[in-house]
């Protein structure tokens, strides 16, 4: 079963605004994950964000994490055409933190209007 | 490195027909995983490898097999394909380990069709 579910499922936006995904999750994790994917590709790793961590950033990437209500976000800052793709958050809730293999939501599909 | 690599890119079978998918790493990573992505649900975990000769079932794993004999190589093996299994089919590996680094490599992807 899913244990992640992106929010909104589709955004299209304007180029230079920012994009704002949400996820939310149901039981206790230990990390959580956003990948990208192009179309017709495989996922690539964006970030990693812990249990007790409460936001995180790498370049126009912000993410956030509230455990107590079971939710991430994935900002992206001045967005680009080249950041059309579809973005799925990643949940382990393993005591092995993930290394067994994630559970992965629906995705958002993001598309950037030139 | 050529990273995780997925063969073949694309494969029609017909219903009941076997078929072993590919999938190699050279990054020495212990850990290894097959998903399926459907439309409109996401990716599945299909069955995982913590290391070389253990296994174990994820989410989905009926109607297919696994087996890792070394470090760099994990196949997915198709017992008799229906027409359920069509999908795209990803794997998966990681470095594991006490830093918590589980970051998640994955190859291209095998498109399937079974009719």
């Amino acid at each position: 079963s899913q244990q992640g579910e992106e929010d909104p499922q589709a955004l299209s936006i304007q180029e230079g605004e920012n994009a704002t995904m949400n996820c939310s999750y149901k039981t206790s994790i230990n990390n959580l994950q956003w990948y990208r994917q192009n179309s017709g590709r495989g996922l690539v790793h964006l970030i990693l964000i812990r249990s007790n961590e409460r936001e995180k950033h790498s370049g126009r990437l912000r993410v956030t994490l509230d455990t107590s209500k079971k939710s991430s976000s994935l900002l992206i800052t001045a967005s680009r055409a080249a950041d059309t793709a579809s973005y799925f958050c990643a949940t382990d809730a393993s005591s092995g933190g993930g290394a067994d293999g994630l559970t992965f939501g629906k995705g958002t599909h993001l598309i950037i209007q030139p | 490195n050529a990273g995780v690599t997925q063969t073949p890119k694309f494969q029609v079978l017909k219903t009941g027909q076997s078929m072993t998918l590919q999938c190699a790493q050279d990054m020495n990573h212990e850990y290894m995983s097959w998903y399926r992505q459907d439309p409109g649900m996401g990716l599945r975990l299909i069955h995982y490898s913590v290391g070389a000769g253990i296994t174990d079932q994820g989410e989905v794993p009926n109607g297919y097999n696994v087996s890792r004999s070394t470090t760099e190589d994990f196949p997915l093996r198709l017992l008799s394909a229906a027409p359920s299994q069509t999908s795209v089919y990803f794997c998966a590996s990681s470095y594991g380990g006490w830093d918590g680094n589980y970051e998640q490599y994955f190859g291209p992807g095998t498109r399937l069709t079974v009719t």
